[in-house]
């Protein structure tokens, strides 16, 4: 199993910043299988980017994924207040793993 | 517009069974695999089935794969799961979602979620 490890735990941050999220794979990753969800409370997930670097449908250019191998980062650029969620990343090559979480808090 | 709408879902005793479904419109839904994946009380996300849009094909994680059965309907556009031999460590709100492509892909659009409690 493909075990996704998230950094960091919590992120605190104010609007207008930039955001900065890891995720590391135990063992290689495809950059065609990785992809990063958001999750606000009581909310389902939100598809945020898939392939490592493609914006889903409707969401902000402020998002934007990059990273290749075992290290992806996703990266908000100019934080809104929307943005404050807790953030997943998932690998959907072999199986489907979830990371643990990174929670954006307003600082 | 894409809609997964669920039902199902409740308080049931451990060792019971429940039945799960997820109403889909607003897509082709045969021509997708569908999911379901799971949230315990305060922790992460959990994939825990996975259905082919032929419906011939279905994995399981491995902490369900043996009481938990996926299935579809695709004449009447619903997605199931069927949860046998439920235990304390099932509690979870879980979701339905569309798999992107007609295989395994990122999760596109989700259900709303609907709270399983096992306990006694």
């Amino acid at each position: 199993e493909i075990v996704l490890t998230q950094s960091p735990g919590t992120l605190s941050l104010s609007p207008g910043e930039r955001a900065t999220l890891s995720c590391r794979a135990s063992q290689s990753v495809s950059t065609t299988y990785l992809a990063w969800y958001q999750q606000k409370p009581g909310q389902a997930p939100r598809l945020l980017i898939y392939g490592t670097s493609n914006r889903a449908t409707g969401i902000p250019y402020r998002f934007s994924g990059s990273g290749s191998g075992t290290d992806f980062t996703l990266t908000i650029s100019g934080l809104e207040p929307e943005d404050f969620a807790v953030y997943y990343c998932q690998q959907y090559g072999r199986s489907f793993t979830f990371g643990q979480g990174t929670k954006l808090e307003i600082k | 517009q894409v809609q997964l709408v669920q039902s199902g879902g409740g308080v049931v005793q451990p060792g019971r069974s429940l039945r799960l479904s997820c109403a889909a419109s607003g897509f082709p839904f045969s021509n997708y695999a569908m999911h379901w994946a799971r949230q315990a009380p305060g922790k992460g996300l959990e994939w825990v089935a996975i259905i082919s849009f032929e419906v011939n094909n279905k994995w399981y994680a491995d902490s369900v794969r043996g009481r938990f059965t996926i299935s579809r309907d695709n004449s009447k556009n619903t997605l199931y799961l069927q949860m046998d031999s439920l235990t304390t460590e099932d509690t979870a709100v879980y979701y339905c979602a569309k798999s992107q492509t007609e295989g395994g892909g990122p999760f596109d659009y989700w259900g709303q979620g609907t709270l399983v409690r096992v306990s006694s």
